[in-house]
């Protein structure tokens, strides 16, 4: 009940296409729903996050869809670019602090 | 750069062996976080410290240990190294309270054990 299923796994996109990373949760405790964004050889570092009281954040070209009642959110990268290929992970929390990840989305642009 | 400082980068072991790894959380942040990270097993979550005391636990094996020191700086223990311990191991931190939800995580410590 405290898992975060996310797919796909992997993703292959064109420069300049929209890139889309789903995210599933059980647990209706969750009260935070951030995207973190990982680069090789480095630490997950947070790229845009959600409550659920909201439908839908923007920043730049990074938007997060979430459905409260099919327990359900989503990354959207508009106009992706090289500089995304990374790996990203969503995550959810409770109790303002415990912070469960999804199991990463492996994403690649080529141009 | 997050303000989380793990050292060492990389550690090379034998099996069966002990090793240290530390953390300096970003100054402030009272929540310590210890990740391990392996190609197949995405981010597991392992133990949390608040202000020096054990906050939650997940999948830690009894052979892992960890601690929160007075200066608030992190240190986890691997015992009996195996050769399925090789990973990336990440320290994150956030300032705990309601809303503060935002975890800084450090560069990481790769084991390798041989």
């Amino acid at each position: 009940q405290q898992q975060v299923k996310q797919s796909p796994q992997s993703l292959i996109v064109q420069k300049g296409g929209i890139s889309i990373i789903n995210c599933a949760y059980e647990n209706t405790a969750f009260d935070y729903f951030p995207w973190y964004q990982q680069f090789p050889g480095k630490g997950p570092a947070l790229l845009i996050a959600i409550r659920p009281d909201v439908s839908e954040k923007k920043e730049g070209r990074f938007t997060i869809s979430f459905n409260k009642s099919a327990k359900q959110f989503s990354l959207h990268i508009m106009d992706s670019q090289p500089g995304d290929s990374a790996t990203y992970f969503c995550a959810a929390v409770y109790n303002t602090d415990k912070l469960i990840f999804g199991t990463g989305t492996r994403l690649q642009v080529f141009p | 750069d997050s303000g989380v400082t793990q050292t060492p980068k990389h550690l090379i072991t034998a099996t069966g062996q002990r090793v240290t790894l530390r953390c300096s959380p970003r100054s402030g942040d009272l929540s310590v976080y210890w990740y391990q990270q392996s190609l197949d097993q995405g981010l597991q979550f392992l133990i949390q410290y608040y202000n020096g005391e054990e906050r939650a636990k997940g999948n830690i094996l009894e052979r892992f240990s960890a601690q929160q020191f007075p200066d608030l700086h992190s240190e986890l223990n691997l015992s009996s190294l195996e050769l399925g311990d090789s990973a990336l191991y990440f320290c994150a931190s956030s300032v705990e309270g309601r809303g503060s939800t935002e975890a800084f995580f450090g560069q990481g410590t790769r084991l390798t054990v041989v």
